[in-house]
């Protein structure tokens, strides 16, 4: 069975500290992977499409890097702004277009 | 383009009634789905269309759930005899079929509902 565990569940950061967040994944052909924040009591809102390991995908201070069992989502010099539940979500070959996501990292960034 | 449009944003219902959700999806997006999400989960795929064409619902979908999607542009979720354990929010999302964002999926501000 398709499945996405993300890690860890929580992170705080100071305003600057770098950290990545981790997605590993079990599919039945990967069609794509995806990254999404989400702020409390809204929608995901859209951030990275990766498709093929070793592919890499940069905003701002977000890079998302892809491999063939995981996905990490680096953030670098992360701001307060930054603070957010960032979830992960693939979408198998086998599966038509549903996307399977994980729990999600809620990460807070203090100043 | 105004993104994904959901309505209600919020609705508080009694055990027992008929509930109805309305999506807008983005202009020119051919395919829409539904999603339910829970406090600390992530979103949980419901169903989702092509145009007019229900494509897939998903096997946690109960018979008291059915979704319309009749001209191919806005899209409704009703779920009947509502219980308390379909309070949650439901997530709406589109994405095109081609073209540069092709396979994302964009989603709305949700509606959430409370069964009491």
């Amino acid at each position: 069975e398709d499945q996405v565990t993300q890690s860890p569940e929580a992170l705080r950061l100071q305003e600057g500290e770098s950290s990545s967040l981790n997605c590993s994944y079990t599919v039945s052909g990967l069609r794509g992977l995806f990254w999404y924040r989400q702020d409390p009591g809204k929608g995901p809102e859209f951030l990275f499409t990766l498709y093929s390991a070793g592919e890499e995908k940069e905003k701002e201070r977000l890079k998302a890097t892809l491999t063939k069992k995981e996905s990490f989502l680096h953030i670098t010099a992360p701001k307060p702004e930054d603070s957010a539940t960032y979830l992960c979500a693939v979408q198998g070959t086998y599966n038509t277009d549903k996307l399977i996501f994980g729990t999600g990292t809620r990460l807070q960034v203090f100043p | 383009d105004t993104g994904v449009s959901q309505d209600p944003r919020h609705k508080i219902t009694k055990r027992g009634q008929n509930v109805t959700f309305r999506c807008d999806p983005i202009s020119e997006h051919n395919r829409l789905y539904w999603y339910r999400q829970t406090l600390g989960q992530g979103p949980e795929f419901l169903t989702y269309f092509q145009n007019e064409a229900q494509l897939e619902k998903s096997r946690l979908l109960s018979d008291r759930f059915s979704a319309e999607r009749p001209k191919g542009s806005f899209s409704t979720l009703e779920i009947q005899r509502t219980e308390q354990g379909d309070s949650a929010m439901y997530l709406c999302a589109s994405s095109p079929i081609r073209g540069r964002n092709y396979n994302e999926q964009f989603f709305g501000p949700g509606t959430r509902l409370t069964v009491l």
